[in-house]
Order: structure tokens, then sequence, then C-alpha cells
């Protein structure tokens, strides 16, 4: 069946740094990511939708320039936390929609980034 | 703005329990509504709806859809500890495929 990968797991970084998220459709290819954040005992929220060739686009309230946001293959889409500080300590997971229609998501299995 | 509701937010049952977790939406144009199971990381497809008044079975778990009065619910009969997990809602809209989540139910089946 379809697999996303994704690293890292889990990251610890000094404030101020950048860090970057990979995530990779193994065997398929998909034109069109998903970026969520989870934080604890909450639901996954959608930060932007990631689109290959194409700007991502970024939903109400997520900040462009800090989190940027590449699709530079057909299997690879990446986060980069930029200038990264504690409150954006959280859980990030990616998506890809499977080639049936495309409702039926399949996720990677997340990185759990903290900022100190 | 579309909105995905979820209820209870939290249940803990007893082995052997039979549970039903609820899924309410307002979204345009609605597509589907996804259940998912979140245990530690990835969330994990469970069931997707579509039409009104199929219910969907796998084993044990169970969903159904009113697509006039705009809600889900899901069952897990004959509960076991291994159920214990996060039940996340989403749904579809027509255009794109965007999931819009509710907060999700945490469920805790006690031995």
């Amino acid at each position: 069946g379809a697999v996303v990968s994704q690293h890292p797991s889990w990251v610890i970084c000094k404030s101020g740094t950048s860090v970057k998220i990979e995530c990779r459709s193994l065997d398929f290819q998909a034109t069109t990511m998903f970026w969520y954040r989870q934080f604890p005992k909450q639901s996954l929220m959608l930060m932007a939708t990631s689109n290959e060739g194409s700007k991502a686009t970024y939903e109400q309230g997520v900040e462009k320039d800090k989190f940027l946001i590449n699709h530079a293959s057909l299997t690879l889409s990446t986060l980069t936390v930029t200038s990264a500080h504690p409150e954006d300590s959280s859980f990030y997971i990616c998506s890809a929609p499977s080639r049936d229609r495309g409702e039926k998501l399949f996720f990677g299995s997340g990185t759990q980034l903290s900022v100190l | 703005e579309d909105k995905v509701v979820q209820s209870p937010l939290s249940l803990v049952v007893h082995e052997g329990d039979t549970v039903t977790l609820n899924c309410s939406y307002e979204v345009t144009n609605f597509r589907s509504l996804l259940w998912y199971k979140q245990e530690k990381k990835a969330p994990t497809f469970l069931f997707m709806l579509t039409s009104s008044g199929i219910e969907k079975k796998s084993g044990r778990l169970s969903s159904i859809l009113d697509k006039k009065e705009l809600f889900s619910i899901l069952n897990i009969t004959a509960t076991q500890t291994g159920d214990s997990a996060i039940y996340l809602c989403a749904v579809v809209r027509e255009y794109g495929n965007k999931l819009v989540f509710g907060a999700g139910t945490i469920l805790r089946v006690k031995s």
C-alpha cells in the first residue's frame, strides 16, 4: 500500500535555529501534500497545502515566512520552521492523498519538535 | 466557516462495553466524512462515508452517516484495551483534498 515517510521523528533545537522536516511518498507520486500541526491533547490542524511545482497554500493564521514549504518533486515536500521559538514546539505531521479519489490520506509518522 | 464537532471529548469504559462516538459537521459542499484512529503517532484510516444510511463495518467497528442531520457515529462493540486511542473525524469538501478535523474523542478502555 501507499506509504509516506517523514523524518526526523523528533528534533530538539535551540531557539532561533531553523529546522527542516521532510515528507516523502515512497511508492506513489504526490502532487499535493498536507502539513498539520498538533498540540498535546488537541486535534490535527491543517497548516498548509504543498503543491508540486508551485507555491504552497497556507491556512489563515499560519505565517508563510515562518513555515517555509518546498515541494520540489513529485515525491518530496519539506517544511522548514525558521527561527524556531519555544511556542513552535509541537507535533508536525504530513499527509498525501492516495490514488483512489484522494480522500484516503496516508500520513507520515510525524515529527516531534522541541525548541529550547 | 467549516466546523466539525466531536463528542464526547473523552470516554473511559471497561473491556467488553460498547461505545458510540459522535461527529457533527457544518461544511459547504460536503463530499465525504472520514474516521481515523490515532494511537501514538500517525492516524490510521478507518472508514470513508459518502452516502447516508449505508453502514460501513470492519470487525467490531461500524460507522454510519446521516447527511440530512449532518452527523456520523462510530460504534465499537466488545471493546478491548487495544481500542484505546484518539478517534478523529474529518470532512472533505467537494473541491480539493483538505480535511477539516474535529477535536477528537480520547477513548480509554480499562481491563
